[in-house]
């Protein structure tokens, strides 16, 4: 089966352009979590949806940050504008379950924000 | 707010010797998992553990749930090369149904 896929891989960009990060969950999973990764912060949960509505954007650092899932197999993480601070790995992760345990993750996207 | 303690931050050892790395919460969990991330990949989930007291393997890898459901331990026997890479301990407390991950700890194997 395949896994969590995420694309693109590598996104290099300019401040103030616009950047979309896009995941396709594991088949079945109904749980979809964003998560960004940096050497100062670690692992910080963003945002997660449950059956496509999202459930705790607690962890999205401002506005310019906005996620959807249109439907039950793709989401999508937009930064608008983007920052050299929002330079990181961005990790999509599914699950099965209703609540936020044994996810499965994506290989991420390496964003580099010049 | 709730933290996730994780120790040690990092480690390096001989090839064949056992590690030990565990994480402590300042509230109740209802599951513990441990994670191992590779570089340039995402974490992996190594072992789910959803009981006070259980105690769960996989392969060279064994960790439990503590019985005070504010701690988990991982252990892995034998270390090879391999095993390098970050492990991460998360889980989900019992009040919030939050999900939290712990900072790390990085294994370096010396063959």
């Amino acid at each position: 089966d395949a896994g969590v896929i995420q694309s693109p891989r590598h996104e290099v960009t300019e401040m103030g352009q616009e950047v979309t990060l896009r995941c396709k969950p594991i088949s079945g999973h109904n749980s979809l979590f964003w998560y960004r990764q940096t050497m100062m912060r670690g692992l910080e949960l963003l945002i997660y949806f449950n059956n496509n509505v999202p459930i705790d954007d607690s962890g999205m650092p401002e506005d310019r940050f906005s996620a959807k899932m249109p439907n039950a197999s793709f989401s999508t993480l937009k930064i608008q504008p983007s920052e050299p601070r929002d330079s990181a790995v961005y990790f999509c992760a599914s699950s099965r379950s209703s609540t936020p345990d044994t996810q499965y993750f994506g290989p991420g996207t390496r964003l580099t924000v010049l | 707010g709730q933290q996730l303690n994780q120790s040690p931050q990092s480690m390096f050892i001989q090839e064949g010797e056992d590690v030990s790395m565990n994480c402590t919460s300042s509230s109740i969990f209802n599951t513990w998992l441990w994670y191992k991330q590779d570089p340039g990949e995402g974490p992996v989930l190594l072992i789910a553990l959803y009981k006070a007291g259980e105690l769960t393997s996989n392969g060279r890898l064994t960790a439990q749930f503590g019985i005070t459901r504010k701690d988990s331990f991982l252990n892995i026997s034998a270390s090879i090369p391999s095993d390098v890479g970050i492990y991460f301990c998360a889980g989900t407390d019992y009040n919030f149904n939050k999900f939290y991950f712990g900072s790390g700890t990085k294994l370096n194997v010396k063959p």
